[in-house]
């Protein structure tokens, strides 16, 4: 395993389309997080799971998005009637957090850049 | 709310000299990070500070924290143009049970001969 992936890289929609973005975390790392950034600035999260449990969620992450992790691997995050503002890269993280926690990174997908029309 | 300034956003540098991004951060946090960006790449991990007074080195690059300060610092030492890159701070939000990470507009750095 060389890293998290994610597919796809890149994705051109319409407003008002639904999309997925599908991640592969680091096989075994525990802890996996989405994260969106757009131009000029820094990634902003999103929601993060713990094994198959959603454990947080940003107020950013409107009703039109959800995000899932049903056997604790692999994570979907889906945006339903896509606006001009979701336009983004969406990131992927995972982690592997261990008991007594304490200094764990996080390592970053390539990102999967959407642009909304 | 957990905030994150780093300074300067923008920095053109000549090859061979020193430099030193901040990055200041609002509330107590028990882990600090930088990563470096390429343009169109995702994000790479530089360091993880743990604890005040840690300072990490690696090659031209190095990290410090100062909890007490709230401040990190990134030296750049005898810049080459393989550094530039957007380099970002990022703190936890909370304590050490939960670990999203809050990043900082982050440093444009270009380094030219």
């Amino acid at each position: 395993d060389t890293g998290v992936s994610q597919d796809p890289r890149h994705k051109i929609t319409k407003r008002g389309q639904n999309v997925t973005f599908r991640c592969d975390p680091i096989s075994e790392h525990n802890r996996l997080y989405w994260y969106r950034q757009t131009l000029g600035q820094g990634p902003e999260f999103l929601t993060y799971f713990q094994n198959e449990a959603q454990l947080e969620k940003s107020r950013l992450l409107s009703d039109r998005f959800s995000a899932e992790r049903p056997k604790g691997s692999f994570s979907t995050l889906e945006i339903q009637r896509t606006e001009q503002g979701d336009s983004a890269m969406y990131l992927c993280a995972s982690s592997l957090r261990f008991l007594g926690g304490g200094g764990e990174t996080q390592y970053f997908g390539p990102g999967t850049r959407l642009l909304v029309l | 709310e957990l905030k994150v300034e780093q300074n300067p956003l923008f920095l053109s540098m000549q090859e061979g000299k020193n430099y030193t991004i901040y990055c200041n951060y609002s509330t107590t946090s028990d882990r600090l990070y930088w990563y470096r960006q390429d343009p169109g790449k995702s994000l790479e991990s530089l360091f993880v500070l743990l604890s005040n007074g840690a300072v990490k080195q690696e090659g031209r690059l190095m990290a410090s924290l100062d909890t007490k300060a709230r401040l990190s610092t990134l030296h750049i030492t005898a810049a080459v143009h393989d550094l530039s890159a957007t380099y970002f701070c990022a703190v936890t939000g909370w304590n050490s049970g939960n670990t999203p990470l809050v990043f900082g507009k982050g440093t444009r750095l270009s380094v030219i001969a």
